[in-house]
């Protein structure tokens, strides 16, 4: 399962509350990713990083900020969630001889 | 990333092998062919991947055509554990770039 993590697994949270949501890795692997998931459109890039501080935006990122201060950890963070960031949220690493993607088991966020 | 299309939905009997089919005419030389899967709300799981050989793992098969435009995902022996959501990925390997996600085929595999 390449040693991700998610926290936390499930969450509600109410509109304008600042959210953090956790991926954490135990295999010191360079590139992590969000993503989220919605029914109809599949899975979407958030933001992803590239190393320690190095982060860009994804197809989705209007909303969300990440932050990776060390190489284990990369934090997405909504500033002030909204009902349409009620979603399914993974996080992934990039491993492997040809850089597959591997992904966490997820955070489901409802935002109410 | 080139584009891929896949079938929506495919039926397989428990026991017999799943092909499930991929096309992607725009493939650039560069680009290798990726298959995940998606059991219902778990994240998504790597399969298999190959650039223009043949590949096979303990998982699957895959067969790219010899013009790299089409390939095939084999499980040789379907259980009810493979229904999933099956995902055909075309991306270079070595860049920062992350994988796009279409709609895949939901393979449900009949007892």
């Amino acid at each position: 399962d390449a040693g991700i993590t998610q926290s936390p697994r499930h969450k509600v949270t109410e509109t304008g509350t600042p959210v953090t949501l956790r991926c954490h890795q135990t295999e010191n692997h360079r590139y992590m990713y969000w993503y989220r998931q919605d029914p109809g459109h599949g899975l979407r890039l958030i933001h992803y990083s590239y190393g320690v501080k190095d982060t860009d935006k994804g197809e989705v990122s209007d909303g969300y900020s990440v932050s990776r201060s060390k190489t284990e950890d990369f934090l997405l963070t909504l500033e002030s969630a909204t009902s349409s960031q009620t979603s399914v949220y993974f996080c992934a690493i990039k491993a492997g001889p040809s850089y597959e993607q591997y992904f966490g088991p997820g955070t489901r966020l409802t935002v109410t | 990333d080139a584009k891929t299309t896949q079938p929506t939905s495919m039926d397989c009997a428990e026991g017999r092998a799943a092909n499930l089919p991929c096309n992607h005419s725009t493939i650039s030389g560069n680009e290798y062919v990726y298959w995940y899967r998606q059991i219902h709300s778990q994240g998504p799981q790597y399969i298999i991947h190959g650039l223009k050989n043949n590949e096979t793992n303990e998982m699957a098969s895959l067969i790219i055509t010899e013009d790299r435009k089409s390939s095939t995902l084999i499980l040789p022996h379907a259980t009810l554990r493979d229904t999933a959501v099956y995902y055909c990925i075309v991306s270079d390997s070595g860049s920062a770039r992350q994988l796009t996600f279409g709609s895949g085929t939901q393979l449900t595999v009949l007892p």
